[in-house]
């Protein structure tokens, strides 16, 4: 049974910085991609970024490229995400996803979701 | 980058049939995959590939993609098939992971 169980909410003032980590049981951590979605407030899924840990390669959404950084530790199969320079708008429920890669770059659907953890940017 | 367009809502009558569009240039190109999304629960796989269905997810949910419209539908509607329903391709170039704007579908 897959699982991905992630950290628990955080509150942050603007400016700061963001680590969310999530948990990987149940499958071969190192034949998959993990990647983290982000969903604000009644909005829809945005994809950020993932990683796969086999290569160690990131691949980052545009938008968020140079603000956010995505690791792996292969000896406790958990993924992190670290996310700088905290806005507002950064406030959104944020959720890692297992997929496959295609060579060196998430692809395809996501067949198991951590909880999500719930982030808010608040003075 | 790829965009993929949703209406923000569809509506049917319970045991009548939904039908959930998902537009892009070309989408019958791509693979397409579908999530529900209940309120205060994560999305879960519920169409992949265009039409397959992981375990556990009933023959009422189908899917199929031509042209520039994917359709996720869902027979014989219940009450708890009540959610939001995102559509998602795989992009070769820009973003390579792209996610429709979702659809709320209401039970009536």
């Amino acid at each position: 049974q897959v699982q991905l169980v992630q950290s628990g909410a955080e509150v942050k003032k603007p400016a700061s910085s963001v680590k969310v980590s999530c948990k990987a049981s149940g499958g071969t951590f190192s034949s998959y991609a993990l990647n983290w979605v982000r969903q604000a407030p009644g909005q829809g899924l945005e994809w950020m970024g993932g990683i796969i840990p086999i290569f160690g390669s990131t691949r980052y959404a545009q938008k968020f490229q140079g603000r956010v950084t995505i690791t792996a530790d292969k000896s406790t199969t958990t993924a992190y995400l670290e996310m700088s320079s905290l806005r507002f708008e950064d406030t959104a429920v944020y959720y890692c996803a297992r997929g496959r890669f295609c060579s060196t770059t998430p692809c395809g659907n996501f067949d198991y979701w951590g909880q999500g953890t719930l982030v808010t940017v608040s003075s | 980058s790829y965009v993929l367009t949703q209406p923000p809502s569809v509506s049917v009558a319970p045991g009548q049939t939904a039908r959930i569009p998902c537009g892009g240039s070309n989408i019958g190109s791509k693979s397409v995959h579908w999530y529900q999304q209940r309120p205060g629960q994560a999305p879960v796989l519920v169409v992949y590939d265009d039409t397959d269905r992981p375990s556990g997810i009933p023959d009422r949910f189908s899917g199929s993609n031509s042209g520039n419209t994917a359709t996720l539908t869902i027979s014989r509607v219940e009450a708890g098939d009540e959610a939001d329903y995102s559509c998602q391709v795989w992009d070769s170039s820009g973003d390579p992971i792209i996610f429709g704007g979702g659809t709320k579908l209401t039970v009536l």
